[in-house]
């Protein structure tokens, strides 16, 4: 596989659930971002991680908690989320501090009943 | 804060028409800008990018954009649009060295009528 794959592409969750979402990157790529997509709404920065290291959190909510156990790998753990979450979540990833482009993957679209 | 804004949320043309979409952006100091397309069904994609020298930059599939640093403005553009250039387009920015922090515009969808 080549660029960045994101697995679920789809999941449906209770309030009560706890699941993860994971990213890969093929890009050789040190830096690795979790983005947040709703409707008729901006991109929201999540977190970055710079060499597997939190760099950025966004005053995102603590039932959203990131890992990033390499620099290829990142997961977005997810735990009694409310349905106002429901949105697709974007991983990306770069090479920093070249201040390169960021290559996304296709997103996990997440529905919250 | 920094912001960018899209200011056309949704635009419907005919094949062959031009296109120009609107992007400015609110930062303080050097700024690096992209436009991002994410067509249907498919992932984000980068159409093109400004980081600095020629304020007109070309892109990938004929579309080029203008840096206006006196205007705040990134506007993007395409003389004839296809049929396939129906997608939903994203201005961003970043700070120079280091793009962690892009920000995103909300996205302008376009249609093309074939």
């Amino acid at each position: 596989e080549t660029g960045v794959t994101q697995t679920p592409r789809h999941l449906v969750m209770g309030m009560t659930n706890k699941k993860s979402l994971k990213c890969e990157q093929h890009l050789g790529h040190n830096a690795m971002y979790w983005y947040k997509q709703s409707a008729k709404k901006p991109l929201e920065l999540m977190f970055v991680y710079n060499f597997k290291e939190q760099t950025e959190n966004n005053s995102v909510p603590s039932r959203f908690s990131p890992e990033c156990p390499n620099s290829s790998h990142l997961f977005l753990h997810l735990h009694t989320l409310q349905p106002e979450d429901s949105a697709l979540y974007l991983c990306a990833s770069s090479q920093i501090p070249t201040g390169d482009t960021q290559y996304f993957g296709p997103g996990t679209r997440l529905t919250v009943l | 804060a920094q912001s960018v804004s899209q200011h056309n949320h949704h635009v419907i043309l005919s094949e062959a028409a031009s296109l120009e979409l609107g992007c400015n952006y609110s930062y303080g100091g050097t700024v690096n800008l992209f436009w991002y397309v994410q067509y249907p069904g498919q992932h984000l994609q980068l159409l093109l990018k400004y980081f600095s020298g020629d304020p007109l930059v070309k892109g990938i599939k004929g579309f080029e954009a203008e840096f206006i640093k006196s205007k705040f403005s990134f506007n993007l553009r395409k003389p004839s649009v296809q049929w396939s250039d129906t997608a939903e387009y994203f201005c961003a920015a970043g700070q120079d060295f280091g793009n962690e922090k892009l920000t995103f515009g909300t996205g302008t969808r376009l249609t093309i009528i074939p």
